[in-house]
């Protein structure tokens, strides 16, 4: 059972192009997480989807950030017109249920905007 | 909103020695987990110990929680140079994981 794929595992960018971070959950997990990481920082919560649910984006700026977690498909992180305060490790989560259990996560896509 | 704080933020020992790391959080929980992320790589999950719950241990590590001062310790026993990493605590507030910033744990040979 593959764990929680992300990709790309690097990505750069310049100032303005938009940025997509795409994660794959673990098989059988409806549920998705992410995370943004600054250097020398904690994670800090973004987002909370659940299959074409938005359950909770209280951690993601309002401007530039979405996310979708489509029916078919990966859920994607989408960063427009990225600037270099964007630049940090996102890392994705997945787990089979709310509430209660154990999150898995991703290896992580480190984004450098140049 | 953050809502676990690790205190040490970094923690510096000899191979052999324990590691005690508290969490503080503000709000009731439902659960609480502990995290470890080796430098550059995907968080880990350790131990998840529920609301009810006040000990739990699994190996070399033990996890205490008390409610009522909204608190938990993650001790590693025994430690060894390839536990050095980061530990994040992560509670769990209704469906949503906050996690802190983070112990930073080095163990010497």
């Amino acid at each position: 059972n593959a764990g929680v794929m992300q990709n790309p595992r690097h990505l750069v960018r310049r100032r303005g192009q938009e940025a997509r971070l795409r994660c794959s959950p673990m098989k059988g997990h409806s549920h998705v997480y992410w995370y943004r990481q600054l250097p020398e920082e904690g994670l800090k919560f973004m987002v909370y989807l659940q299959k074409e649910n938005i359950i909770d984006e209280s951690g993601m700026p309002k401007e530039r950030f979405s996310a979708e977690f489509p029916k078919e498909g990966p859920s994607i992180l989408r960063i427009q017109q990225v600037v270099r305060g964007d630049s940090a490790a996102y890392f994705c989560a997945s787990s089979p249920a709310a509430g209660g259990y154990e999150q898995y996560f991703g290896p992580g896509t480190r984004l450098t905007v140049t | 909103s953050q809502q676990g704080e690790e205190d040490p933020q970094a923690l510096s020992i000899q191979e052999g020695e324990n590691a005690t790391m508290n969490c503080s959080y503000k709000t009731s929980i439902n659960n609480l987990q502990w995290y470890r992320q080796n430098s550059g790589r995907g968080l880990v999950h350790l131990i998840l110990i529920r609301s009810n719950e006040r000990e739990k241990h699994s190996g070399r590590l033990r996890v205490t929680l008390d409610t009522s001062k909204k608190s938990s310790s993650l001790l590693i026993t025994a430690s060894r140079a390839a536990d050095t990493a980061s530990y994040f605590c992560a509670t769990d507030v209704n469906n949503d994981m906050r996690f802190g910033a983070g112990t930073r744990l080095t163990v010497k040979p």
